[in-house]
């Protein structure tokens, strides 16, 4: 069975730095890359970017770029979301999603198969 | 950057009716196209992937249709546990990026 396990909610004031993680298990860690998608209180789902745990390969959403930085151990499956200075914006529940590739007929597409549980984020002084 | 426009915000239908969910594209997509359904406290679950193909385990009656710039998620027989938000998404090859609509809320009267 094909899992994505997010770290627990967390509670930082602004300034302080921040790591979340999302383990995978149940299929080769390597082979698909992981998505980081945010979702701000009541609001939608915004796309982050993405990592290719093979070899740490990165695209940001121009939002996010600059702001957060995305790594991986592959050793342990699994990939990081970090910041260095939260803000107050940053509060939010925060995704990660595996980059799958199911196929319809003989055409294969990317999609997000496999989500984690989601964490939820909290910057307040 | 690709826009995705979902309507309406708010659907409200009753159950065993049709519930038809609209999403527009700001200019021409592949069918590089999913559909995630999302219900409180919960992580989004995919249900449709290239534009009209369910997802492992999703009931027949949801489908997906649609081509270019115009998109439609119809949930038939429409069921309690259907109230969730719906969102759709598209996909761009290069750079990768991936866009979402603004989600609809679908209400079971």
């Amino acid at each position: 069975e094909v899992l994505l396990v997010q770290s627990g909610a967390e509670l930082k004031k602004p300034g302080e730095s921040l790591r979340l993680s999302c383990r995978g298990s149940g299929y080769t860690f390597t082979s698909h890359w992981i998505n980081w998608v945010r979702q701000l209180p009541g609001k939608g789902l915004e796309w982050m970017g993405r990592i290719d745990p093979r070899d740490s390969y990165t695209n940001y959403a121009p939002s996010f770029q600059g702001h957060v930085v995305f790594s991986v151990d592959k050793s342990i499956s699994t990939a990081y979301l970090q910041w260095s200075s939260l803000q107050a914006s940053d509060t939010a529940i925060y995704y990660c999603a595996r980059r799958g590739e199911p196929c319809g007929g003989q055409t294969c597409y990317y999609t997000f198969d496999y989500w984690g549980q989601g964490t939820v984020v909290t910057v307040s002084s | 950057e690709i826009v995705l426009t979902q309507s309406p915000v708010t659907l409200s239908v009753s159950p065993g009716e049709r519930a038809t969910l609209s999403c527009r594209a700001s200019q021409s997509v592949s069918d590089n196209f999913s559909w995630y359904q999302q219900k409180p406290g919960q992580a989004p679950r995919l249900l449709v992937f290239g534009a009209s193909t369910r997802a492992t385990g999703v009931p027949v009656r949801f489908s997906g249709s649609g081509s270019g710039t115009e998109f439609t998620l119809t949930i038939s027989n429409l069921q309690s546990e259907d109230s969730a938000l719906y969102y759709c998404q598209q996909h761009t090859n290069w750079p990768p990026s991936w866009t979402f609509g603004q989600g609809t809320k679908v209400e079971i009267k």
